[in-house]
């Protein structure tokens, strides 16, 4: 079956612009986590919804991120006003449940803010 | 806080050579600690997780809650084997899940 898939798979924009980067999960998985994976590092966690509910936000590092699931499937990362420390891949993840469970990882999309 | 070390940004060991990752951990509970890995133009995929037990394509680790380590190992290194290793762990804290991942190592197996 398909895996995780996101788009777009590469994102140039300039400072100051709006972005938002898509993720869609395994068909009937519930759980789903955003990473922001930036250059020689290891994936560092973002947030997490279980179904549409966004239950823990603690790792966006700023108010200018959101994250949203609305229907519990599809779900969108919005980077507003974006600054060139964003430039990263920002990696998806979904799982069948949440608590420890393998997490399936789309291809991410690598952001480059000029 | 929670926290993920794996010392070694790179490790070269030749075929069939044995080869061991290390990875250390921070973390008051009692966490599920995992190994990913990235192969060449490939996503993130599980490797193995320590509460399954299980062996795959050869790699084993024990998790060592004295020394708060889960190191990576495998008796005889393979070239396609050659991949970027993350230990990651898992764990309640608060009212949330943490996944944590470690700064990943990089194994080169030399022919």
């Amino acid at each position: 079956g398909a895996g995780v898939s996101q788009s777009p798979r590469y994102k140039v924009a300039k400072r100051g612009q709006d972005v938002a980067l898509r993720c869609d999960p395994i068909s009937g998985h519930v759980s789903l986590f955003w990473y922001q994976q930036a250059l020689g590092q290891g994936p560092e966690f973002l947030t997490y919804f279980q179904n549409e509910a966004q239950l823990d936000k603690s790792g966006l590092p700023s108010d200018r991120f959101f994250a949203e699931r609305p229907e519990g499937s599809v779900s969108t990362l919005k980077i507003q006003r974006t600054q060139q420390e964003d430039s990263a891949v920002y990696l998806c993840a979904s799982s069948f449940n949440l608590k420890q469970e393998t997490q399936y990882f789309g291809p991410g999309t690598r952001l480059l803010v000029l | 806080a929670q926290r993920v070390t794996q010392p070694e940004k790179l490790l070269s060991v030749f075929k069939g050579a044995p080869v061991e990752l290390k990875c250390n951990y921070s973390y008051s509970g009692s966490p599920e600690l995992f190994w990913y890995v990235q192969y060449s133009r490939q996503r993130l995929q599980l490797l193995l997780r320590h509460i399954s037990r299980e062996s795959i394509k050869g790699f084993t680790a024990d998790l060592n809650k004295g020394e708060t380590s889960f190191h990576l190992k495998k008796p005889f290194a393979q070239e396609e084997d050659s991949a970027m290793y993350y230990c990651a762990l898992s764990g309640t804290y608060n009212y949330g899940q943490n996944f944590v991942f470690g700064p990943g190592t990089r194994l080169s197996v030399l022919p």
